[in-house]
């Protein structure tokens, strides 16, 4: 089965300064990674996903993610935070195996950016 | 935008009550899903759908229903409604091809007093 873990509940950053939203994950097959972002009483919205090739892959809004399989890992990260940035965000991945429908989400990681 | 409705948004209703929860999106999408995402964030699946006439329960336990008679309909039953549902459902979908993202609509939550 697959899994997804969002090991900090909240991240704290300064506006201006770079931030990292970290997730790590498991699966059986390739996997199908994806960063969402929530903001409050809204539903969740993409940002980027890593499916195969280049491990750096860019998304919405100055976002960007790193894929690392040996880490397992794929965080999310962005050079410059801006306030407006301050939401919730959920990494997720898919068994990319045929037949693998599940979208398993982490816990979600709350960041908050501070002016 | 993502075109995935669900209404209603917000719902206050009494214990015993039956609601439904509508979940509709215009995009042709075959596979939907429902989420339950409690006070502490995190996100369950509770039930997804392959297309029509296909659902199946997903990893969190619910005492919910679905159905899905049409392609761009998965409605959300609780036939009596208890005060530990209070929670907020989110519905998503994505097409059939196993490497594109799911696209949500902006939930309903839900209170059972």
């Amino acid at each position: 089965a697959q899994s997804v873990a969002q090991p900090e509940d909240q991240v704290n950053v300064a506006e201006g300064n770079p931030l990292t939203v970290k997730c790590t994950y498991s699966v059986s097959g390739n996997p199908y990674l994806f960063w969402y972002v929530q903001y409050p009483n809204r539903g969740l919205q993409f940002l980027l996903k890593y499916i195969t090739g280049d491990n750096l892959v860019k998304g919405s809004y100055g976002f960007e993610a790193e894929f690392n399989k040996s880490q397992t890992s794929f965080h999310l990260k962005k050079p410059s935070a801006l306030v407006s940035d301050s939401a919730l965000y959920f990494c997720a991945v898919r068994d990319g195996r045929t037949g693998f429908q599940k979208l398993v989400f982490g816990t979600g990681t709350r960041l908050l950016v501070s002016p | 935008e993502a075109d995935i409705y669900q209404t209603p948004r917000y719902l206050v209703i009494g214990t015993g009550k039956k609601i439904t929860l509508e979940c509709s999106q215009t995009m042709g999408h075959d596979k939907m899903y429902w989420y339950q995402q409690d006070p502490g964030m995190e996100l369950h699946l509770i039930h997804y759908s392959y297309g029509v006439n296909s659902t199946e329960k997903g990893d969190l336990s619910s005492e919910s229903t679905v159905s899905r008679i049409r392609t761009e309909h998965f409605p959300l039953t609780l036939e009596s409604a208890r005060p530990s549902h209070t929670s907020q459902y989110l519905c998503a979908s994505r097409t059939q091809s196993q490497d594109t993202e799911a696209f949500f609509g902006q939930g309903t939550r839900l209170t059972v007093v």
